[in-house]
């Protein structure tokens, strides 16, 4: 069965914390994504990797930023965490017939 | 630019009616579209996929959509509808050439007993 996993699933930062929100996926997937969902926004790529080691920004990479050294995990960092920021975190992996398998979410509350 | 929209934000049906949830799509040529369900504090299950060919397709949990290319749509339905597809759905679409999923608003179903 396939599985992705995040490292939380509530988390409380103060405003200026760096932030690491890590994704684990253990179905060998070279594609890998961030999302954040918001009420009514439905979900928006933060940022995407195809490859370790590679990136490319999705829709809102403002304030956010990735890294991906291993393929199975990709981590999302808020350098410096905004109040704005709160929000549900979804990570998601993609096979190679564009089905996106999603973790559980991560809810980020900001203070 | 490419778009999904999900026209409702909330539906509310009875158990045991049918249902329909609409989704149209903006892309240059014949995406691939998805449909999801988010039930409360869980991630996105995929219900089912449309890439080529037959134009209804077949989901999990009994669900069905159909792609209507001349309307740019690709709406959800399901005969009868059970409390416990109560959750939020989301349609999604890619382009073939592309790697980005593009994710409708949602639309949230309520079920009344």
């Amino acid at each position: 069965d396939v599985k992705v996993t995040q490292s939380s699933r509530y988390l409380v930062k103060r405003t200026g914390e760096k932030v690491f929100l890590e994704c684990v996926q253990d179905m060998d997937h070279e594609n890998m994504f961030w999302y954040r969902q918001d009420p009514g926004l439905g979900l928006r790529l933060i940022y995407f990797s195809y490859d370790v080691k590679m990136k490319e920004k999705g829709d809102i990479p403002e304030g956010y930023s990735v890294s991906r050294e291993k393929k199975e995990r990709f981590s999302l960092i808020l350098e410096s965490a905004s109040t704005n920021q709160t929000s549900m975190y979804l990570c998601a992996s993609r096979d190679d017939r564009y089905e996106q398998y999603f973790g559980p979410g991560t809810r980020l509350t900001v203070t | 630019a490419q778009s999904v929209t999900q026209p409702d934000i909330h539906i509310t049906v009875s158990e045991g009616a049918s249902l329909e949830l609409r989704c149209n799509y903006s892309y240059g040529a014949t995406p691939y579209l998805f449909w999801y369900v988010q039930s409360p504090g869980q991630g996105l299950q995929l219900l089912l996929k449309y890439f080529s060919g037959d134009t209804l397709v077949q989901g999990i949990k009994g669900f069905e959509a159909e792609f209507k290319r001349s309307q740019s749509s690709f709406n959800l339905r399901k005969p009868s509808v059970h409390w416990s597809d109560a959750a939020e759905y989301f349609c999604a679409g890619v382009n073939n050439a592309g790697n980005m999923l593009t994710f409708g608003g949602g639309t949230r179903l309520m079920v009344k007993p």
